[in-house]
């Protein structure tokens, strides 16, 4: 089974900040990572797809890169609605898995 | 406009069953693979279970094989989940979710409102 490993766990910045978050995959999954943006008891909302597709209505703050084993996750500059808790998942090959999550909070 | 709307979840005692239901519209269920995704809480997010666009090709995490049946229904355009010998750790909010693909590329794009199970004696 394929382990994705967020870093970090938690992260506190400053409204303007720019943010990174990675996640490593346990093996090679190509292009096939995800990320989803969730806010307290919300369902989770997608960001990226394909490691680095801006989904529809995503503002371009948010972008995505890495292939293989290694993803990122970059705010470009961080806004007050973007702190939340952020996931990578990869869907295929079964079973699909999901990141531990980084928190994102105020500082 | 696409929206996927769950049944209420419940109480149920450990060693119970409980079944949740997910009602689409705005789409037409046998045209995407669907999956449910649990959140115990203050946890992260955790893949349950998968289904192909016809539902006949269904998938389970580990934990969840022999327990756990995913499942479509045509006819009123719902995804289910047949949940079996639950225990206190089956305890979550429970999301289904649309599968969507561009190319090979496959994501969720669209989720439910979430319903809690509470496994409790």
């Amino acid at each position: 089974d394929v382990q994705l490993t967020q870093s970090p766990s938690f992260l506190s910045a400053s409204v303007g900040d720019r943010v990174t978050i990675t996640c490593r995959a346990s093996q090679v999954i190509g292009d096939f990572l995800a990320w989803y943006q969730q806010k307290p008891n919300k369902a989770p909302n997608l960001l990226i797809y394909g490691a680095s597709t801006l989904q529809n209505g995503v503002p371009s703050r948010f972008s995505g890169s890495g292939s293989g084993t290694e993803f990122t996750l970059t705010i470009s500059s961080l806004q007050a609605e973007d702190f939340a808790t952020y996931y990578c998942q990869h869907l295929y090959p079964y079973p699909s898995t999901f990141g531990q999550g980084t928190k994102v909070d105020i500082k | 406009q696409v929206q996927l709307v769950e049944s209420a979840g419940g109480v149920v005692q450990p060693g119970g069953s409980l079944r949740l239901s997910c009602t689409a519209s705005g789409f037409t269920l046998l045209a995407y693979p669907m999956h449910w995704v649990r959140q115990a809480p203050g946890k992260g997010l955790e893949w349950v279970a998968g289904t192909s666009f016809a539902g006949g090709d269904t998938y389970y995490a580990d934990s969840m094989k022999g327990r756990f049946t995913i499942s479509k229904d045509s006819s009123t355009n719902a995804l289910h989940l047949q949940m079996n010998s639950l225990g206190r750790d089956d305890t979550a909010v429970y999301y289904c979710a649309r599968e969507s693909r561009r190319g090979r590329i496959s994501f969720l794009d669209s989720w439910g409102q979430g319903a809690l199970v509470t496994v409790s004696s």
